[in-house]
């Protein structure tokens, strides 16, 4: 099956700084989403993101389908940046989401 | 708008005791739906996903069962649960495009 990798696997930035996330798939995909889960376990959808750039505030993010990555990127963070971010995407051909490995972010203040 | 209900959110459960777990969706008409895992500190794994009523994939061999008795209802069970059945448990539904999760359930089997 697909694989979904994530990098890096951990990240500490003081408060502003920026940063950038990284999803490597293996097979070609039909959808492709980011999520942020917060403390709680809540999974917040950032991005549906199958190609292309999208960018909602702070965040934006880029998918490059042809050569199967797509980036995450926050600008400014904050302390309520924390947490892990997943991509998770739909190979083509399945109706199954796989989820990456995550990066679990922590931004200090 | 579309919604989806997940509930119990916290479940203690003694080992051996059998499970049942449901999620619905509201607003939306033949939605695939998932059941994902995830054990404390990692990342989530598919169990089940559904593309129709009665129609069930199980990726993982283990000691859980999924059905789907309506086309906006999914259920998680098991007949006797083992202690590394614990975890937080994750609905979802999609229309083929962006999936939505529901709020999870937290199991500790004791």
């Amino acid at each position: 099956g697909i694989q979904v990798e994530q990098s890096p696997p951990d990240l500490i930035l003081q408060e502003g700084a920026n940063s950038t996330l990284r999803c490597n798939f293996s097979d070609s995909v039909n959808n492709l989403q980011w999520f942020h889960q917060n403390p709680w376990g809540q999974l917040i959808n950032l991005f549906y993101i199958p190609s292309g750039t999208k960018q909602n505030g702070r965040l934006s993010a880029t998918t490059v389908a042809t050569e199967r990555y797509s980036l995450l990127y926050i600008s400014s963070s904050q302390t309520t940046d924390s947490g892990v971010y997943f991509c998770a995407v739909e190979a083509s051909g399945t109706y199954k989401y796989i989820f990456g490995t995550g990066t679990r972010l922590k931004v200090l203040a | 708008s579309q919604t989806i209900h997940q509930w119990p959110a916290t479940l203690v459960q003694p080992v051996g005791s059998p499970l049942s777990l449901e999620c619905t969706v509201e607003g939306t008409s033949n939605p695939n739906l998932y059941w994902y895992r995830q054990a404390a500190g990692r990342g989530l794994q598919l169990l089940f996903y559904s593309v129709g009523i009665g129609q069930i994939s199980s990726e993982v061999p283990q000691n859980l069962s999924a059905s789907r008795p309506q086309d906006r209802q999914f259920i998680l069970s098991s007949k006797k649960l083992l202690l590394s059945d614990s975890g937080f448990y994750l609905c979802a539904w999609s229309d083929n495009t962006e999936a939505f999760f529901g709020q999870g359930t937290r199991l500790t089997v004791v």
